[in-house]
């Protein structure tokens, strides 16, 4: 079957350094996306890697290892409004969107 | 910027209800998709469209059909609401289903059905 894992819940300090991590078995790969949903609110598009390695885009970063079926979203100096669940989905051989069951971060003053 | 609205935040119905959600989307997508999310579970995939007047069945599509008369426009519909069609909904729009379309979202209907 397919399937993305990702830790349930995260804390972390404001203005600290936090690694969100996704591994995923699906049959296929055509990318993977990152995406940020606050509490009540849609998902909203935070970044997508295709080729192995770090894309880097202010504060977050993702990196990519296709071998290893890994992905990491990395966040720095951590904001109170970076408070919210962070969405890993990869799209399969057939171009369909896997999603994960998302990674809640709570950040504290 | 892409835009996707929902007809309704919160809907409250009760069981056996017919139920209408209708989202609409204003950057001329092609494809169209339904999600729940609920606790603990990714979203789920309901229905998509890739055009009009088509349409996919997703993961989870019993109990659900949708509707795509115009392209802008794709509801989900429950013939007879049941209290485990409790959840949030999402619609979502891309412009195409290749690797690198970004999936647009609605702010989703939170529904409830009694």
């Amino acid at each position: 079957g397919q399937n993305i894992d990702q830790p349930t819940e995260m804390t972390a300090t404001e203005g600290a350094i936090v690694q969100i991590n996704c591994t995923y078995q699906t049959s296929g790969f055509n990318g993977l996306f990152w995406y940020q949903q606050h509490a009540g609110e849609a998902p909203t598009f935070l970044s997508y890697n295709v080729l192995d390695g770090l894309e880097e885009k202010g504060r977050f970063s993702s990196f990519l290892s296709r071998s290893k079926g890994y992905s990491y979203l990395l966040l720095k100096e951590l904001q109170m409004k970076d408070s919210a669940s962070y969405l890993c989905a990869v799209t399969d051989s057939n171009y369909q969107l896997i999603w994960g069951a998302g990674t809640k971060l709570i950040i504290k003053p | 910027d892409v835009k996707v609205t929902q007809s309704s935040r919160y809907l409250v119905k009760r069981t056996g209800e017919k139920v209408f959600l209708e989202c609409v989307q204003d950057m001329d997508h092609e494809n169209m998709f339904w999600y729940r999310q609920d606790p603990g579970l990714g979203l789920r995939l309901i229905y998509f469209s890739y055009d009009v007047k088509m349409k996919e069945k997703g993961d989870i599509p019993e109990g659900y059909s949708v509707s795509r008369e115009k392209k802008e426009r794709f509801s989900l519909i429950l013939e007879s609401a049941s209290t485990n069609q409790t959840s949030m909904y999402l619609c979502a729009s891309a412009r195409g289903t290749g690797d690198t379309d970004t999936q647009y979202f609605g702010p989703g209907t939170r529904l409830t059905v009694l």
